[in-house]
């Protein structure tokens, strides 16, 4: 079965670093999404992406944040400067449309800000 | 943004008993409303989902209700089993807007 897939799944950085975020999502989809999940609180909507653009940020998606899809197959997650609050997990997720149902999401990548 | 709220963080339930677990949503925009079942480690997976035309869908041992005048949803389990113990989130989205979710509720089914 086709499934989102995720890199790393742990990193650990030092706070002002850059770090990004991997993700493969299913083929045929075309809405990417990352989310996070800070340890014991809700899952958060990040952004949204769809044909080569953003299509939705929350407010916590700010400057320090980016995402891009440098080829066909990766959608990737760019922290500039890492801050001690960025610590979360990041799941990435697609779905083939925007009323298609549900999201199916990666397994996550655990940021680690020291 | 606090859309979706899931106001009990647990649930306890016993084996073969049923797991009812709340949510309510604010945006009446929401047409389409899932849940997700989360273990540990792992990413969100999906359960059961229902549109705004409907008010109940049923899946095996999962029913989801939907009351729109409350803005109310309810996921039942029944039987419930040691192996549903996980933490469930309700999610909500708009047509062509994007899914927003609860804090979820955390299920412990003890044998």
């Amino acid at each position: 079965e086709p499934e989102v897939t995720q890199t790393p799944s742990h990193q650990v950085t030092q706070m002002g670093q850059e770090v990004i975020l991997r993700c493969v999502p299913i083929s045929n989809h075309l809405y990417f999404y990352w989310y996070r999940q800070i340890l014991g609180q809700k899952v958060e909507f990040l952004v949204s992406f769809y044909n080569n653009e953003i299509s939705e940020k929350s407010e916590i998606f700010d400057d320090q944040f980016s995402v891009e899809r440098p080829d066909g197959s990766n959608f990737t997650l760019k922290i500039r400067s890492t801050k001690l609050e960025d610590s979360a997990m990041y799941f990435c997720a697609s779905r083939p449309g925007p009323n298609t149902g549900e999201l199916f999401f990666g397994e996550g990548s655990r940021l680690t800000v020291l | 943004d606090q859309q979706v709220k899931q106001n009990s963080p647990s649930l306890s339930v016993q084996e073969g008993r049923i797991s009812i677990l709340n949510c309510d949503y604010t945006n009446s925009m929401f047409d389409y409303f899932l849940w997700y079942k989360k273990y540990p480690a792992e990413g969100p997976t999906f359960l059961i989902s229902i549109s705004s035309i409907k008010d109940k869908n049923e899946d095996g041992r999962f029913t989801v209700f939907l009351n729109k005048s409350a803005k109310h949803l309810s996921l039942h389990i029944v039987p419930s089993q040691p192996g549903d113990s996980a933490v469930y989130f309700c999610a909500a989205s708009a047509s062509n807007n994007d899914m927003r979710f609860g804090a979820g509720t955390r299920l412990t089914v003890k044998p």
